[in-house]
C-alpha cells in the first residue's frame, strides 16, 4: 500500500537550519504537502509542491523534491523557537476514485533549543 | 479564509456512552474527513465523505460511524465509547479536485477535539 515515512524527532539550535526529510511511495502523486501542527492545535498547511517541480522557496522555507528517489525535504532557514512543532509530510492519492485523499507521514517533532 | 470548526476542544465521556463530534466548514467544500491522531501513529483516516449523504470508510472505521446530512457539516459518532478511543480527533475539508492536473486538494483542518474516555 501507499506509505509516507519520516523520522519522528529532530532537535536543532536556534539560528541553525532544520532539514526534515520524507519518503513516499506513490509516484503518481500530483502534489506533496508539508503541514505544521503547533501544540494543542490542528494542522496548518505550510507549503506544497507540484510534482513536476524540483524546488520551491517561500521566505525561510525551501522544499526539495527528488522524484526519482521519491524523496521530499523541508528546509527551515534561521530556525526560531516558534518553529517548534510537529511537521507532517503528505502525498495526494490519485487512484481508485480517492482523489482528494492525502496520506500523511507520522510527523517529525522539531525541537528548537535557545 | 477557510474556516473549519469543531464543536468541542475537550471532551470527557464514560465507557459505553454515545458520543457525537461535530465539524462545520464554511467554504462549500465537497470533501470532508475525520482523522484520529495518536502519539507515534500519526494521522489515521477514519471516514471521509465526498458529497452530502455519501460516506466512505477510511483505514480504521471500526467503532465509528458518520453522518453528512448537509454539505457544511460532518459528524463523527462513537456508538459506544471505549477507552481505546481516547484520542485527538481532527476534522478536515477540501475541494473536490476533479479530473486532470493543476487542481489542488489542500485539506484544511479544524483545531481538533481531545476526547478522553474513562
Amino acid at each position: 500500500g501507499e506509505d509516507v515515512e519520516q523520522s519522528l524527532f529532530l532537535s536543532v539550535r536556534e539560528g541553525d537550519s532544520s532539514v526534515i526529510n520524507c519518503t513516499y511511495t506513490d509516484s503518481s502523486s500530483t502534489y506533496l504537502y508539508w503541514y505544521k501542527q503547533e501544540p494543542g492545535a490542528g494542522l496548518q498547511l505550510l507549503t506544497y509542491i507540484f510534482s513536476n517541480m524540483d524546488m520551491k522557496q517561500d521566505q525561510r522555507l525551501t522544499v526539495l523534491l527528488n522524484k526519482k528517489d521519491k524523496h521530499l525535504s523541508l528546509r527551515i532557514a534561521d530556525t526560531q523557537t516558534g518553529d517548534s512543532a510537529i511537521y507532517f509530510c503528505a502525498e495526494s492519492m490519485n487512484y481508485g476514485g480517492s482523489q482528494g485523499n492525502l496520506i500523511f507521514g507520522k510527523g517529525t517533532k522539531l525541537s528548537v533549543k535557545p | 479564509d477557510v474556516k473549519v470548526t469543531q464543536s468541542s476542544r475537550y471532551l470527557v465521556k464514560r465507557t459505553g456512552e454515545k458520543v457525537f463530534l461535530e465539524c462545520v466548514q464554511d467554504m462549500d467544500h465537497e470533501n470532508m474527513f475525520w482523522y484520529r491522531q495518536d502519539p507515534g501513529l500519526g494521522l489515521r483516516l477514519i471516514y471521509f465523505s465526498y458529497d452530502v449523504k455519501m460516506k466512505e470508510k477510511g483505514d480504521i472505521p471500526e467503532g465509528y460511524s458518520v453522518s453528512r446530512e448537509k454539505k457544511e457539516r460532518f459528524s463523527l459518532i462513537l456508538e459506544s465509547a471505549s477507552t481505546n478511543q481516547t484520542s485527538m480527533y481532527l476534522c478536515a475539508s477540501s475541494r473536490n479536485p476533479g479530473p486532470g492536473l493543476g487542481y489542488q486538494e489542500t485539506q484544511y483542518f479544524g483545531p481538533g477535539t481531545r476526547l478522553l474516555v474513562l
